[in-house]
Order: C-alpha cells, then structure tokens, then sequence
C-alpha cells in the first residue's frame, strides 16, 4: 500500500546549517514520483522539488536537494544554509504512476524551526 | 505566488448546513485535485477533476461532491456538515507531464470551522 512516512515531527537548526528532512515511503509500483512541499504558517503547499523513481540523478532545485536512495525507499530533503524564512512545515509526498486519479499521498510532516 | 486563488479564505457553518468553496486554477492547467488537511496532519485527497470530469476520488463520502467547469475552474460541495469537517480545504491546479510528475500548485485555502 502507498505510504509516507516521516518521523521527525519537529527539527530546530541554527541559521545558516544544512538540515535534512527525513522521508521514506512504501509502494509496490515500480513507477512513482516524490515530491516535498513547504507550507508556512500562511496556509498555503509550495511545491519545493520533484524526484522521479526512474531518474539517474538526485534532484537539486537552488538550496534544496533530494537525497533518493532508492533501495532503502527513502527521500530525504536537504536544505543547505538555512534562512529565516525556511520555518515552516514540510511535507513528504508521493505519486504511483498506476495508482487511481493519480493522487498525491503525503506524510505527516515536520515543523522546522530555524533559530537566528 | 502560484496563481492558484481559493474563496473565501475562511468560513463557519453550523452542523448540517451545506458549503461551497472555489478555485481559479493556474492559467494553462487543466487539472484540479482538492484536499481536506486537519490541524496537524497532512493534507488528504478527496478527489480530481480532469477536463470537467471527476477522474477519482479518495475515502470522502458522497456528501463531498464537486465540479470543474470550461475555463477550468473548480467548485468543492459539501453538504450535511458535520463537526469533524472542520479543516484547511486546499486546491491544486496542474498540468497533466507523465504519470508520475505531473506537479500540483496549491491555493492558500479555505479554512472551514463546523461548530
């Protein structure tokens, strides 16, 4: 059964380190892509980077990099020189390329807090 | 900004009352998916709406209902509110890339209280 799993439900960094946000995820489909978001306390989901189950290179958008490790299902969020404005919620999911409507699954979360 | 706007931004009905909430997607995107997130937890798909069509639908009740229309714009519908309806409803527009991208841009939601 799909599934998303994140057990750190909250992280404090002092500004300026890397961090890294844990996520695995269980599914039967060798198709599948992942996804991390970051909701601030504003409410609304935006989208951060993307992985895809096929792809040969871990994802990188600017600050933020997946760390896929395929065999041990985990997709880990790093952030690097985190700033102020990291602090928020952030969101493990995934899509099964099979699966109905192709709806995304999404973990519980983590709050990050990043500390001056 | 993702230009995916949700109205209103906050609401509160009475148990048993009926509500309706709205999505303008991003312009160009043609799919809509609407999820129901409760205070603390990740959001949960209730259903998709693909060229005016429902094209799935997740553990929701048929009291959770919806529409898209041409311009692609999305209407959620919930009737016979109940007190655990109460929650941050968000909307996501996309543009169909494959079967496994296909990356969704959220509105800031509508927060519904059910008292």
């Amino acid at each position: 059964a799909q599934k998303i799993t994140q057990t750190q439900p909250g992280m404090f960094v002092q500004e300026k380190e890397a961090v890294t946000l844990d996520c695995t995820y269980d599914t039967s489909d060798p198709s599948y892509g992942l996804f991390w978001y970051k909701q601030p306390s504003s409410g609304e989901m935006i989208f951060l980077i993307y992985q895809g189950s096929y792809d040969q290179q871990n994802a990188t958008e600017g600050r933020y990099s997946l760390n896929f490790q395929k065999a041990r299902k985990s997709a880990n969020l790093v952030i690097s020189a985190s700033q102020l404005g990291d602090s928020a919620m952030y969101f493990c999911a995934m899509r099964e390329a099979y699966s109905s409507a192709s709806k995304i699954i999404f973990g519980s979360g983590t709050r990050l807090s990043i500390r001056p | 900004e993702t230009g995916v706007t949700q109205s209103p931004t906050h609401l509160i009905k009475t148990r048993g009352q009926q509500v309706t909430l709205r999505c303008s997607s991003q312009s160009g995107h043609n799919t809509v998916s609407w999820y129901q997130q409760a205070l603390g937890q990740g959001p949960q798909f209730i259903f998709q709406y693909y060229r005016e069509e429902e094209n799935g639908r997740g553990n929701f009740p048929p009291r959770f209902s919806g529409l898209q229309f041409p311009n692609y714009s999305s209407e959620l519908n919930v009737n016979a509110l109940e007190l655990d309806d109460s929650a941050l409803y968000l909307c996501a527009s996309s543009l169909f890339e494959g079967l496994t991208k296909n990356i969704q841009y959220f509105g800031a939601g509508t927060r519904l209280s059910v008292l």
